[in-house]
């Protein structure tokens, strides 16, 4: 069955980085366009980054782009997220998602990660 | 850019029904598919409905969910409530290129 683990959140102190790994099982990794959507505390969910297929092609909200990095690893089955100058607005649980489609972009998210907290504070 | 707007809190009792609606802010509601999703509380989002109108595997037949192009609206529609329905509900949507939009989600009380 298709598995997603996060791991790699923590608390942090403002302006320092992190990088976010989601492990992945159960499917052909390389085949499919992967995400991380973050959600912070009592608020809803928030798109925040997205790989084609193969890692040629990156997408972000305006709102981290610049700061959020996503890339992926299909030899060892791994999506990984980048964030540089944590700010405190960053508080958040980083789910990863795998998209709907094969090869390309899809328009949803059909598979979910429990998630990795990350919490940014001085 | 477009949002999808969502009320922030619904709710109802056992048994009966309740709509919950996504309206889009700009564009059209039928030129991208709309999603929902439910998230339990202290759970990862699922997939319950997919391309405007069909449910994930598992899904039952009580959650039905539409689009309505006179209000630039989807809803999502869950008959015959039950207590393990409460939950947060969002619908989503792409743009068609690269940009996927959530609603700010509803929370269901079935009390």
């Amino acid at each position: 069955q298709v598995q997603l683990v996060e791991s790699g959140g923590g608390v942090v102190q403002p302006a320092t980085s992190l990088k976010l790994s989601c492990a992945t099982s159960g499917f052909t990794f390389s085949n499919y366009a992967m995400h991380w959507v973050r959600q912070a505390p009592g608020k809803g969910l928030e798109w925040v980054a997205s790989v084609s297929y193969d890692g040629s092609r990156e997408a972000y909200p305006d709102s981290v782009k610049g700061q959020f990095t996503i890339s992926r690893d299909n030899s060892g089955n791994i999506l990984y997220l980048q964030i540089s100058n944590l700010r405190v607005e960053d508080t958040a649980m980083y789910y990863c998602a795998r998209d709907s489609k094969v090869r390309w972009f899809g328009h949803y998210f059909d598979y979910w990660g429990q998630g990795t907290l990350v919490s940014v504070s001085s | 850019n477009f949002m999808l707007t969502q009320p922030h809190s619904v709710s109802e009792s056992p048994g009966r029904t309740v709509v919950i609606p996504c309206t889009r802010s700009s564009g059209t509601i039928g030129s991208n598919y709309v999603q929902w999703y439910q998230q339990r509380p202290g759970s990862a989002p699922t997939i319950l409905i997919y391309e405007d109108d069909i449910r994930s595997f598992g899904v039952p037949h009580r959650f039905t969910a539409s689009i309505d192009r006179s209000s630039n609206s989807a809803s999502l529609k869950i008959s015959g409530l039950q207590t393990e329905d409460e939950a947060d509900y969002y619908c989503q949507s792409h743009d068609g290129d690269s940009r996927w939009v959530f609603g700010g989600g509803t929370r269901l009380t079935v009390l």
